[in-house]
């Protein structure tokens, strides 16, 4: 049973391109949730999707990112024209639907780590 | 608004020690969800732990036990004689309570545990 799948799991950019970031949740999880964990930082929330639906973006920079979650395929995390201070590692969480079997937790994916030069 | 506090930002013992990190949280809510992640060094975040804030009760789970003290609004967390492999960054984290609010934990900045042979 696959876990959270992210890729790349490294990724270096140039100040002005643009950075794409890959999530497949977890079998049967049909929640993704971003998170961004800056250097030397907690994980800040970022953006919570469903299929097809951005639920909640609060945590989101009001330019230049973006997040979708299409009815096939992973979940894409954009970041357009990106800057330094955009150098983070991101991390993609997952979960059931909510009720039944979900227990309130995230599962995680091993994070994909954006180095902006 | 809500706030995770990790006052320790780096520990270190020798192996067998038993070592306690610290995590003192605020909110407003009377219901919330705490929370502690394991991030070892290859990156990816390992959930240990989700405590309900109505449940006080101490947890222990092998070497990991948790002391929860709502008077104190802090959630402690023990590895009992600490082995190299527990070597990692340790997040506290909080959530709104909530039929579709857990997905937003607000992370402690971390602390860092490095247990030598």
């Amino acid at each position: 049973n696959a876990g959270v799948m992210q890729n790349p799991r490294h990724l270096v950019r140039r100040r002005g391109q643009e950075a794409r970031l890959r999530c497949s949740p977890m079998k049967g999880h049909s929640h993704v949730y971003w998170y961004r964990q800056l250097p030397e930082e907690g994980l800040k929330f970022m953006v919570y999707l469903q299929k097809e639906n951005i639920i909640d973006e609060s945590g989101m920079p009001k330019e230049r990112f973006s997040a979708e979650f299409p009815k096939e395929g992973p979940s894409i995390l954009r970041i357009q024209q990106v800057v330094r201070g955009d150098s983070a590692a991101y991390f993609c969480a997952s979960s059931p639907p909510f009720g039944g079997e979900n227990t309130g937790e995230l599962f995680f994916g091993e994070g994909s780590r954006l180095t902006v030069l | 608004a809500q706030k995770v506090t990790q006052a320790q930002t780096e520990i270190s013992v020798v192996e067998k020690e038993d070592v306690t990190l610290d995590c003192v949280y605020e909110t407003r809510d009377t219901t919330y969800y705490l929370f502690w992640y394991k991030q070892p060094p290859s990156g990816e975040l390992v959930f240990l732990i989700r405590r309900n804030s109505f449940d006080e009760q101490n947890e222990i789970s092998g070497r990991y036990s948790w002391n929860f003290q709502k008077s104190t609004s802090s959630f402690n967390f023990t590895i009992t004689a600490s082995q190299v492999v527990d070597s990692a960054v340790y997040f506290c984290a909080l959530s709104e309570a909530g039929w579709s609010n857990d997905y937003k934990l607000s992370f402690g900045a971390g602390t860092t545990v490095t247990v030598r042979a």
